[in-house]
Formats: structure tokens, sequence, C-alpha cells
């Protein structure tokens, strides 16, 4: 019974590669978000989608590319991988109210990206 | 601008010590929300509160104790009784304005020893 899951957990790769990673959230959630851990800790968002509309995109290179085939799922694909792009990936949901209210959001456990 | 600053890096005390975080956050709205979140060595983020900033009500939940200050723009987090479990990074985060994003801190990373 999951909320938010990610795979893989662990991803190695080689500079150059292309790889995506997934996410999926059961807590009928209508907006999800890609964030990035760097190595010291730092978080921050890289995008978001609402109704699988993009809504945010923090000047994220042009190699990320997320996609949303439905409210439930959030995909990352990464073109051409480099040596910076290692980091950890959190996906996250939460419930958006027409009200204006802010809900929480909900982290997946995280992929860990390590480029060699 | 939006700015959320974790000044502890790291925090290390003996265990059943009470250890406080302190979180200072920054942003021109009168409506915002902020939270705190655990990330354990395991490496998930754990929610652990979340407030309004209409609400300036203090919060405790069993060893944990939130204080939200407006007029200090801060939201310090307090284990009381510190238990080796608490050894994780500690990360405030502040949502404002319309924006549909977390703005976190830099974390402080709390060790307990037994």
């Amino acid at each position: 019974d999951t909320a938010v899951s990610q795979t893989p957990k662990y991803l190695v790769t080689q500079m150059g590669n292309d790889k995506s990673i997934k996410c999926e959230q059961n807590l009928g959630h209508d907006t999800m978000y890609w964030y990035k851990q760097d190595s010291k800790k730092f978080l921050k968002i890289m995008f978001s989608y609402n109704n699988k509309e993009l809504i945010i995109n923090e000047t994220v290179p042009n190699r990320f590319s997320p996609k949303s085939p439905d409210k439930a799922h959030l995909n990352l694909h990464i073109n051409s991988l480099e040596l910076g792009d290692s980091a950890v990936y959190f996906c996250a949901s939460s419930q958006e109210r027409a009200s204006g209210w802010k809900e929480t959001q909900y982290f997946g456990p995280g992929t860990r990206l390590l480029v060699l | 601008a939006q700015k959320v600053t974790q000044a502890q890096t790291e925090i290390s005390v003996v265990e059943k010590e009470d250890v406080t975080l302190d979180c200072v956050y920054e942003t021109r709205d009168t409506t915002y929300y902020l939270f705190w979140y655990k990330q354990p060595p395991s490496g998930e983020l754990v929610f652990l509160i979340r407030r309004n900033s209409f609400d300036e009500q203090n919060e405790i939940s069993g060893r944990y104790s939130w204080n939200f200050q407006k007029s200090t723009s801060s939201f310090n987090f307090t284990i009381t009784a510190s238990q080796v479990v608490d050894s994780a990074v500690y990360f405030c985060a502040l949502r404002s304005g319309g924006y549909n994003k977390l703005i976190f801190g830099a974390g402080t990373r709390l060790a307990v020893h037994p």
C-alpha cells in the first residue's frame, strides 16, 4: 500500500546514456513533482504537473523531459547523462484544492542516480 | 524573495537531551505554509508537520514540538528526550503565494549518540 513509489531505487550508468525514472502515486492526488537532491543534501524543485499539465519548469536543462501519461504517473527521462546529473531524484504528490488551500506534498523513496 | 535558512548545519547530542532545530523563513506573502520533513539515513523524506501562516498555535506531538512565531519569521522544532532513532537530516520548507513548489532549507543533520 505504498503511497508514492519510484523505480528504480538505484541507477548506475555511463555518461552519455539516456535513462528514465518512473513515479506512481496511489493517493488520488492531482499534482506531482520532481525534486533533485544534490550531494550536499540540497533539495530543489525541477518540475510540477497538475492534471497532466506542466505548471513548473525550474530552468532545468532540456535534456530532462518529464512526462505525465495520467494523474497518477510522472516519469522523468534524461538524455545524454552528465556527471553532474548524479543526485537523488525525488518524486512527490499533493492534492491542490480549488479553494486555493495548499496541501502537503508526500515524497517517494528517491532514486539514487550515479553517472560514471 | 522566498528563502528558508537553517543555520545549524550539524548538531550532536547525547541521548535524552533536548534539542532545538532552528528555521527562519522569508516571504512577502501573507498566506504561506511551513513544513518540517525528516530524512533518516535510509534516505526517504518523511513528512512531520505543516503549519499555515494564519495559525500560530504551537503544536506538540509526543516528544516533538514546534514553535511558530510570525514576529521573528521562525518555525523552530524541538525534540524532547532525544533518542538514537531521531538521528537524521531535518528539513524546514516554505510554500507561499500561488507557487506550487516547496522551498527547502539546507537541512540540519542531527546525530544522537547513546
